[in-house]
């Protein structure tokens, strides 16, 4: 079986700070997106690639860069992260865009 | 903007009851719907999905109805277990255009013993 590893687990960032966030996966998936969850609260299309050479703004792109380096990985900064940020950036992947993501399990940010 | 509404934000069924939940969408051009639960501090897990050509998708305990003409489609849970207490996400893609998978806030459903 396949997985989706994503590093770091935990980041804790400076206000200002560009930090980025990255995403592997060895299932040979053409499509990756990352989302952003804040807490209690549902999954917002931050980028996307829909194949390797591929990038897609989503709707909360404002603030994030994103890169598709090679078809196993996606990775994403945030350009400067804002003072008390708390969220979840979960990456995922699907073979194609005809089926349903699956998940990593996140990177937890925390911004002092 | 597209848009996948969800409801209710909460809900609490008995053990042994079904538990349904609301989606609707605006966008008629999504073709693809699938479900996803979430534990808490785990990530969203594929549960089911259904495409506009059915009605209706079953596995297990778990039941799709869908309405293309009201644009709704809900998740039907039978026998309503503790350990299917977790927040249910409904999603939609446009797979001929955009692409962009969206979805609902989530119903954070509770199952009583």
């Amino acid at each position: 079986g396949g997985i989706i590893t994503q590093t770091p687990k935990f980041l804790i960032g400076q206000e200002g700070q560009k930090l980025t966030l990255k995403c592997q996966q060895n299932f040979n998936h053409d499509t990756m997106y990352w989302y952003r969850q804040d807490s209690g609260k549902g999954l917002r299309l931050i980028y996307y690639s829909i194949t390797e050479n591929d990038l897609q703004k989503g709707d909360l792109s404002e603030g994030y860069d994103a890169s598709r380096e090679k078809k196993s990985s996606f990775s994403l900064t945030v350009t400067s992260a804002q003072k008390n940020e708390m969220a979840v950036f979960l990456c995922a992947s699907s073979i194609d865009i005809n089926q349903a993501p699956l998940f990593g399990e996140g990177t937890r940010l925390s911004v002092l | 903007q597209q848009q996948v509404r969800q409801s209710p934000q909460s809900l609490t069924v008995w053990e042994g009851e079904t538990a349904i939940l609301n989606c609707s969408y605006e966008d008629s051009t999504f073709d693809y719907f699938p479900w996803y639960h979430q534990f808490p501090g785990e990530s969203p897990a594929l549960l089911i999905a259904i495409r506009p050509v059915s009605n209706k998708k079953e596995d297990g305990r778990f039941t799709i109805f869908f309405n293309k003409r009201e644009k709704k489609f809900s998740l039907h849970i039978a026998d309503s277990q503790p350990g299917d207490s977790a927040t249910y996400f409904c999603a939609a893609i446009d797979q001929g255009g955009s692409a962009k998978l969206i979805f609902g806030e989530g119903t954070k459903l509770t199952v009583s013993s």
